[in-house]
């Protein structure tokens, strides 16, 4: 199983691009969540999805959206890049809700310049 | 609003030596707590998790966490540890009941010394 797959794994973007960070998993998972890390700070839930067509925002949202056409896939849409958005994204899955742990992709490392 | 506290940005320890990341959690609910490990440019991978069936949990890797509810405590130890070990580890909270929120601690760097 190839689990959670994030691509690209870098990305460098100038100020005002935009951009998609995509999503995949092969689980059948029905809920998927995207998060950025940032050095010292953890990692901030900006959307989640209980399953297809079905998404709601978390902790940081702003500058971002999603869409859940499919169980399999969750990207994110940076419209508008500023240099706050630079940091690292992962997108994340699990069986049923949280309780069950989270798989996570190996992430997108996004540069805003 | 519901907390996790992880003391300790960088943890060193000698290779064969103990090793105890300390997590505090702060909610009135008995919680639901994980610890998760990053290896470098990797995602997180679960180390274990608890969910109230037993306090001593054994996760991956010779890991093992124990939940004291008197000290809102989730503190991660292995007995020995390894130059593999050496990695970022991330404990996490949630609380039962409606959409279950997911809180991240700051993370923990442990260097192995060989």
């Amino acid at each position: 199983n190839a689990g959670v797959t994030q691509t690209p794994k870098f990305r460098i973007l100038k100020i005002g691009q935009s951009m998609t960070l995509q999503c995949t998993q092969d689980m059948n998972h029905n809920y998927m969540y995207w998060y950025r890390q940032d050095p010292g700070m953890g990692l901030k839930l900006i959307y989640y999805s209980v399953g297809a067509g079905i998404t709601d925002k978390g902790e940081v949202p702003n500058g971002y959206n999603v869409s859940r056409s499919t169980t399999e896939d969750f990207p994110l849409r940076l419209e508008l890049a500023a240099p706050s958005q630079t940091s690292v994204y992962f997108c994340a899955s699990s069986e049923k809700s949280q309780g069950y742990g989270y798989t996570f992709g190996s992430g997108t490392r996004l540069t805003v310049v | 609003a519901q907390s996790v506290t992880q003391l300790g940005s960088h943890v060193s320890v000698s290779e064969g030596a103990l090793v105890l990341l300390r997590c505090n959690y702060s909610s009135s609910v008995p919680p639901y707590l994980f610890w998760y490990v990053q290896y470098p440019n990797q995602g997180l991978q679960l180390l274990l998790k608890y969910t109230s069936a037993a306090t001593l949990v054994k996760g991956i890797n010779g890991f093992e966490a124990e939940f004291k509810k008197s000290e809102t405590s989730f503190h991660l130890t292995k007995p020995s540890a390894h130059m593999s070990d050496a990695a970022e580890y991330f404990c996490a909270v949630i609380s039962s009941g409606g959409y279950q929120k997911v809180t991240f601690g700051t993370g923990t760097k442990l260097q192995v010394i060989p």
